[in-house]
């Protein structure tokens, strides 16, 4: 089945302590993102990734990493948490390094952070 | 700026009673623009791709519609499951980003 994974789906965790959320997609997409979503905000576009070892920053990227090692995987590391980042976090991927097609989402990872 | 505004920010009907969802969108190209629907508690899930004002697109009981300022996502005679959120994004030219509204929320009464 075609899909995108990210793990863990729920987290809670304390300020400053390091974190990885994992993303994986097994459609052989060029292009990987990475979104929060907040009430009252909507989505924002943290990192994307046009192809791999190619990341850069979207509207918020403030206290993110990320790599591209493989074409499958977009991590989103987290290296000192704060409760502004307690979130709920998407990753997509779309077909083309371009970025101009549909994005498939993954279930999303619902981050505290206290 | 590249922005997109959704109105209204939610949306109550009963069933059977069509009503239009819009998007205004500021960029300064359009490459894409895209519509979505979210349940509460899961990821986007695509609906449509539009591409060029005048363009349209249908599936079941929605119809998206773009022009060179707005999009309007129209639903024909809903039912109680297309209640949702309805999320509209841009993809502006010349960037690799994509730009989302705050989103629809509709709910449709049985």
């Amino acid at each position: 089945e075609a899909q995108v994974t990210q793990n863990p789906r729920y987290l809670i965790t304390v300020t400053g302590k390091k974190l990885t959320v994992t993303c994986s997609q097994n459609m052989n997409h060029e292009y990987m993102s990475w979104y929060r979503q907040d009430p009252g905000l909507g989505l924002r576009q943290i990192y994307y990734s046009m192809n791999v070892e190619v990341t850069d920053k979207g509207d918020v990227p403030e206290g993110y990493k990320v790599s591209r090692k493989e074409k499958r995987n977009f991590p989103l590391i987290l290296e000192s948490p704060s409760p502004n980042q307690t979130s709920l976090y998407f990753c997509a991927s779309s077909l083309s390094s371009g970025g101009h097609d549909e994005q498939y989402f993954g279930p999303g990872t619902r981050l505290t952070v206290t | 700026e590249d922005q997109v505004t959704q109105s209204p920010e939610a949306l109550r009907l009963q069933e059977g009673e069509s009503s239009s969802l819009n998007c205004s969108y500021t960029v300064s190209g359009l490459r894409g623009l895209f519509w979505y629907r979210q349940d509460p508690g899961k990821g986007p899930e695509f609906l449509f791709t539009l591409y060029s004002a005048g363009e349209e697109k249908e599936k079941e009981r929605l119809k998206a519609t773009l022009t060179k300022k707005e999009s309007f996502l129209h639903i024909t005679a809903p039912k109680p499951e297309d209640s949702a959120t309805y999320l509209c994004a841009v993809h502006p030219s010349g960037t690799y980003k994509y730009i989302f509204g705050t989103g629809t929320r509709l709910k449709v009464l049985a």
